[in-house]
C-alpha cells in the first residue's frame, strides 16, 4: 500500500467502550498528526508527533490518548467517549514538523459514531 | 490566534467554466505558507496548490491558480476549465511558526460542478 492508510474506516461504539484507531504511513515521513473533522467546523488539530515525540496536544480531553510507537504508525485510543465526539478522524503525515512548506498527506479518515 | 475565513459555504460552476473560491486569513507573521486542499466525496484530502508569503508571484498548477494579495490577507483559488472531477470540498489553510507549525484550516467551500 502507498500513502497514508487508516483503519477502521467506520466505527460505531458505545460510550463505555474502548477502541483504537490506527494510522500507517508508507512515505518515510517523520511527523504524524491527528485531526478531528466535524460538520460545519474547521478541521481541528488534536495531536502532533515529530520523530516519535509528541510536540502538540491541542487541549484534547484525556478520553483521547495518542500513541506513536514509530515514525510510521500512529494510534488514537478512545475510551468513555461522548456523543459529541462523533466525527471524521483524519490522520496525516509530513516530512517533518519544522518546515512550513512541507505538504501534509492525509489518510481517508475513520468515521466515528458514538451512541 | 490565526484564523482562516472562507465566506462561501457553497459554490456552483458549469463544466468548462471558471470559478473563484475566496479565502482570507489573519496573521501578524511575515513568513508563512498558504495552502488549498481538496477533499472529494471519497474523503481523502489532497493538496491542490501552495503559496509562500515571501513570493510575490502567484502559484499556478495546471488549471488551478491563486490570487495572493498579501496586504489584504487574501488568498483566492481560481479553477479554470472546470471538470466534473473538481467537485469537492475545498479548504484553505495557513501555516506559520507561531502556530506551532500546525495547519489552520477554514470551514471549507463545497464546489458543485454541473454538466
Amino acid at each position: 500500500e502507498t500513502g497514508v492508510t487508516q483503519t477502521p474506516r467506520h466505527l460505531v461504539m458505545g460510550m463505555t467502550n474502548k477502541k483504537s484507531l490506527k494510522c500507517e504511513q508508507h512515505l518515510g515521513h517523520n511527523a504524524m498528526y491527528w485531526y478531528k473533522q466535524s460538520a460545519k467546523k474547521p478541521l481541528e488539530l488534536m495531536f502532533v508527533y515529530n520523530f516519535k515525540e509528541q510536540t502538540e496536544n491541542n487541549s484534547v480531553p484525556s478520553r483521547f490518548s495518542p500513541e506513536c510507537p514509530n515514525s510510521s504508525h500512529l494510534f488514537l485510543h478512545l475510551h468513555t467517549l461522548q456523543p459529541e465526539d462523533s466525527a471524521l478522524y483524519l490522520c496525516a503525515s509530513s516530512q517533518d514538523n519544522w518546515s512550513l512548506s512541507y505538504e501534509q498527506y492525509f489518510g481517508p479518515g475513520t468515521r466515528l459514531t458514538v451512541t | 490566534a490565526q484564523t482562516v475565513t472562507q465566506s462561501q459555504p457553497e459554490m456552483s460552476v458549469q463544466e468548462a467554466e471558471t470559478v473563484t473560491l475566496s479565502c482570507t486569513y489573519d496573521t501578524s507573521e511575515s513568513d508563512y505558507y498558504l495552502f488549498w486542499y481538496k477533499q472529494p466525496p471519497s474523503r481523502q484530502m489532497i493538496l491542490v496548490i501552495r503559496q509562500e508569503a515571501y513570493k510575490q508571484q502567484n502559484a499556478t498548477e495546471n488549471r488551478f491558480s491563486v490570487n495572493f494579495q498579501k496586504a489584504a490577507k487574501s488568498f483566492s483559488l481560481k479553477i479554470s476549465d472546470s471538470q466534473l472531477g473538481d467537485a469537492a470540498m475545498y479548504f484553505c489553510a495557513y501555516r506559520s511558526g507561531d502556530s506551532g507549525y500546525a495547519l489552520n484550516f477554514g470551514k471549507g467551500t463545497s464546489l458543485l460542478v454541473t454538466p
